[in-house]
């Protein structure tokens, strides 16, 4: 069935450093791929999405480019703040179904 | 886009008794889903909320322990009922507002439940 593999954290980084997290997919089809955050203490928010093959998605300069080949959807960061402390999950809609499956999720810790 | 405000924000209960999680919408959606995040744990579906008829549960909830009420297109409610301590969760709130678009799913700001 369709399931999403993220890298597991804590993601421990220096303020200005490079953050990757890892986010690898399994699906029918070619469904489109979303990053969510959750900051402390509130909900999920959507951060990114890519709808197709090679799309980069892209938001607050955080960015994600859509692999078909090598299924997955690496979520990338060139000078991460404080502010980026929080849980990011990748996730993927379930063929044929209403389901968003997400992935275990990866918490992120940025110190200055 | 979608605002969802969620009812209480935290509690904690005893064992045994129930909690209703109120969830609110600022605008009419297609689609209300039930969601519980247990600690340091991934998000797991409960229940899609069907208005006018009763929610669609999946594999491990049942209605008897989560009853689900939508009756109109802005508005449900989750209650977790006989509660131990194994339901400490976060149960967050999640709506669609136009099917196919994936994108266009938001979630509550989540309950956070202590069961002592």
């Amino acid at each position: 069935g369709d399931s999403v593999t993220q890298m597991e954290g804590p993601v421990t980084l220096s303020e200005e450093a490079f953050l990757t997290i890892n986010c690898t997919y399994t699906a029918t089809g070619y469904p489109s791929l979303f990053w969510y955050v959750q900051y402390p203490g509130e909900g999920l928010q959507l951060l990114l999405k890519a709808t197709k093959a090679d799309d980069k998605g892209s938001n607050k300069g955080f960015e994600a480019t859509y692999r078909k080949e090598t299924t997955s959807f690496h979520l990338e960061k060139g000078s991460v703040q404080v502010s980026d402390s929080a849980v990011y999950f990748c996730a993927l809609p379930s063929y044929n179904t209403d389901k968003l499956i997400f992935g275990t999720g990866t918490r992120l810790q940025v110190f200055p | 886009s979608a605002v969802i405000s969620q009812k209480p924000s935290r509690d904690i209960c005893q064992r045994g008794t129930s909690l209703t999680i109120q969830c609110q919408v600022d605008s009419q959606v297609t689609m209300m889903f039930w969601y519980r995040q247990q600690p340091g744990q991934s998000l797991t579906l409960i229940a899609t909320a069907n208005q006018g008829s009763e929610a669609t549960y999946e594999s491990g909830f049942v209605i008897d322990k989560f009853p689900i009420s939508r009756p109109n297109l802005t508005f449900s409610t989750l209650t977790v009922s006989n509660m131990s301590p194994e339901d400490s969760s976060i149960y967050l709130c999640s709506v669609r507002t136009r099917p196919p678009v994936w994108d266009e799913q938001f979630f509550g700001p989540g309950t956070r439940l202590t069961v002592l």
